[in-house]
């Protein structure tokens, strides 16, 4: 099916480990986003990207890393997770960014670091 | 930078209209959006507004003043389905393009 997908969907790691979320989407849009949502702090922008090879740091992007070597993927990597980085994070992309278009939320991943 | 201001929780009543505000501070200023986000779901898209006025799509409509920094969502005929909470986003045109920047929700109990 076409669409927004995010893996894994639950994540359980502990403190100094690796951890990369992936996302992926069919529509070849050319705006992807990484957001994380937490009790307070509402959605908060991690990074974006307009486009293959082009990612840009957004409200909170410490501790973390994209890359967007295709334009359907967008894989975000916690290098050394952290027990402030427990979330819930969700992928967006949009088509163009412009005027009334929205963007499309993948269903979420629920990381808890322990 | 960005404040968006809305409330933490509203209560209503099945059938009633309720009114959800949300007031904003930004530079750049380029379209307000509100979602609607069950319970550990996405969030979802229900309506654009990008100049001063009211948007009506079904039972729900949002409204926009600019030069007040204000929005609202107003929602008709409330049904327990609309039990959510109802994100207000402001679209900012920055150097690297669009960015939405979100408020904290406002979490909508419908109650029989």
């Amino acid at each position: 099916d076409a669409g927004i997908t995010q893996s894994p969907r639950y994540k359980i790691t502990e403190t100094g480990r690796q951890v990369t979320l992936m996302c992926h989407q069919t529509w070849s849009h050319s705006y992807m986003f990484w957001y994380r949502q937490d009790l307070g702090h509402g959605l908060r922008l991690i990074y974006y990207s307009a486009a293959a090879d082009i990612t840009d740091k957004g409200e909170v992007p410490d501790g973390y890393v994209v890359s967007r070597s295709k334009t359907e993927n967008f894989p975000l990597t916690l290098e050394s997770a952290t027990r402030s980085q427990t979330s819930v994070y969700f992928c967006a992309s949009t088509l163009t960014g412009e005027y009334q278009e929205t963007q499309y939320f993948g269903p979420g991943t629920r990381l808890l670091v322990l | 930078g960005q404040n968006i201001d809305q409330p933490t929780e509203m209560t209503a009543t099945e059938g009633a209209i309720v009114q959800i505000n949300c007031t904003y501070q930004t530079s750049g200023f380029n379209g307000l959006f509100w979602y609607q986000q069950h319970a550990g779901e996405a969030p979802t898209f229900l309506s654009y507004n990008v100049l001063d006025g009211l948007e009506e799509k079904g039972r729900f409509s949002s409204f926009l003043s600019r030069s007040k920094g204000y929005s609202y969502l107003l929602l008709k005929e409330l049904q327990m389905k609309d039990s959510a909470s109802y994100l207000c986003a402001v679209r900012v045109l920055t150097g690297g393009g669009n960015k939405l920047t979100f408020g904290t929700g406002t979490q909508l109990k419908v109650e029989l």
